[in-house]
């Protein structure tokens, strides 16, 4: 079946520890994206990127890094300067083309103790 | 900040039609409007989008003015499994998957 794929579904972290979140994709997007909710709020975007090798910031990126080395693979590493790191953390990918909608992952809840 | 206004709940009996208002009194010419559901703790899922002509698909309606500053989606026969929270969003082309969300309409599907 083509999809995301995110995982772990739920997270947990000691306070100070940098984590990394996967998304993996098979629908040969160009596009990914990473957003996250807080409760009752909707989603904010963190980082995107719209080519292999290339991603720009999003609204809040302090405090998190990714890397996309690969077309199907968007990591994101949630680092210690991130003040508040628990949430729910959601991927999408999108041919990034003209009108095409965003399909998003079933997301990884983080929580950090 | 997000570009669209909507209500924060609404209720619709089951069978019946849900229609779901927005407005987006800012919108620019090149922009459309999307329709995205989240039920809960799961990711958002794409229901419909348009421009400015009315759309229709399998699973909804999206109704826009003619001066494109409000829209409604109109799930024709709502069931239970239709409960989340929707979420109306102005985006511009080749825009993909850049989307600034408000907080949405949470629709509660009684029977």
């Amino acid at each position: 079946d083509g999809g995301i794929t995110q995982s772990p579904k739920y997270l947990f972290r000691k306070e100070g520890q940098n984590v990394t979140l996967s998304c993996e994709q098979n629908l040969n997007h160009d596009a990914m994206y990473w957003y996250r909710q807080d409760p009752g709020q909707g989603l904010r975007l963190i980082y995107y990127s719209q080519i292999v090798n290339d991603f720009q910031k999003g609204d809040i990126a302090e405090g998190y890094s990714v890397s996309r080395e690969k077309k199907e693979s968007f990591p994101l590493t949630v680092t210690s300067a991130q003040k508040n790191p628990t949430a729910f953390y959601l991927c999408a990918s999108s041919t990034g083309q003209g009108e095409a909608e965003a399909f998003f992952g079933q997301g990884t809840r983080l929580t950090v103790v | 900040d997000a570009k669209t206004t909507q209500p924060p709940s609404m209720d619709c009996a089951e069978g019946r039609a849900a229609n779901l208002p927005c407005n987006h009194s800012t919108i620019s010419g090149n922009e459309y409007v999307y329709w995205y559901r989240q039920i809960h703790s799961q990711g958002p899922q794409y229901i419909i989008h348009g421009l400015k002509n009315n759309e229709t698909n399998e699973m909804a309606s999206l109704i826009i003015t003619e001066d494109r500053k409000s829209s409604t989606l109109i799930l024709p026969h709502a069931t239970l499994r239709d409960t989340a929270v929707y979420y109306c969003i102005v985006r511009g082309y080749n825009q993909g998957g850049k989307l600034i969300f408000g907080q949405g309409t949470e629709l509660s599907v009684k029977p």
